[in-house]
């Protein structure tokens, strides 16, 4: 089955300073790949996703690239404010399937 | 749009004690997830169903877990016995299709003592 790793667990940032999160994944076949972000107390939040036929996309301040040859992909929040303190999963998966997710990064952005 | 909707948000109960937990999905969306997340464990998909129909439980711990989804708008997760080992966050979460994004409901905190 597919094996998602993600680095770091643990992220601290100044705030307005730029934060990445990076996953590698071991299966070729997948091609869906999302981000959620989950706050203390509640369930995980689709922040943003990317298709293996695109390169990268981005939203606002938060973008993710994506390389199929490598099989790793990244999320990056540019501008960093404290409410983008929470915990980070990347997750990859295939057409119709079941994800699989990371373990998780903890960012907090320092006032 | 009210989003996933889970019941109970706690549940406290005893060791020996079934725990009913449930779930109503997305109107529309034709996948339904189960997880379980523990800060040792992180996030665990317990069991999966397209329209209705499981099509992956490998991740059900063992034969004191059932799920079932008898419409497409209700789905219930059943521990029968509960152990306190099975004290964790649940996750309902539905997907429109497929190849798109999971909506996760706000989770049941469960406690076993």
């Amino acid at each position: 089955g597919e094996n998602v790793e993600q680095h770091p667990s643990t992220l601290s940032v100044q705030e307005g300073d730029s934060a990445v999160i990076k996953c590698t994944y071991s299966d070729s076949a997948s091609n869906y790949f999302p981000w959620y972000k989950q706050e203390l107390g509640k369930g995980p939040q689709l922040i943003i996703d990317i298709r293996s036929n695109v390169g990268e996309k981005k939203d606002q301040r938060i973008a993710v690239t994506l390389n199929k040859t490598a099989k790793h992909f990244s999320l990056h929040i540019t501008e960093t404010q404290p409410e983008d303190s929470a915990v980070y999963f990347c997750a990859a998966s295939r057409a119709g399937n079941q994800f699989y997710f990371g373990t998780g990064t903890s960012l907090t952005v320092i006032p | 749009d009210a989003g996933v909707i889970q019941s109970p948000r706690h549940e406290v109960t005893e060791m020996g004690q079934e725990v009913t937990l449930r779930c109503k999905p997305i109107s529309g969306h034709n996948s339904l997830f189960w997880y379980r997340q523990t800060m040792m464990r992180g996030l665990e998909l317990l069991i999966y169903f397209n329209n209705n129909v499981p099509i992956d439980d490998s991740g059900m711990p063992e034969d004191r877990f059932s799920a079932k989804m008898p419409n497409a708008s209700f789905s219930t997760l059943k521990i029968q016995p509960s152990e306190p080992r099975d004290s964790a966050v649940y996750f309902c979460a539905s997907r429109p299709g497929r190849d798109e994004g999971q909506f996760f409901g706000p989770g049941t905190r469960l406690t076993v003592l």
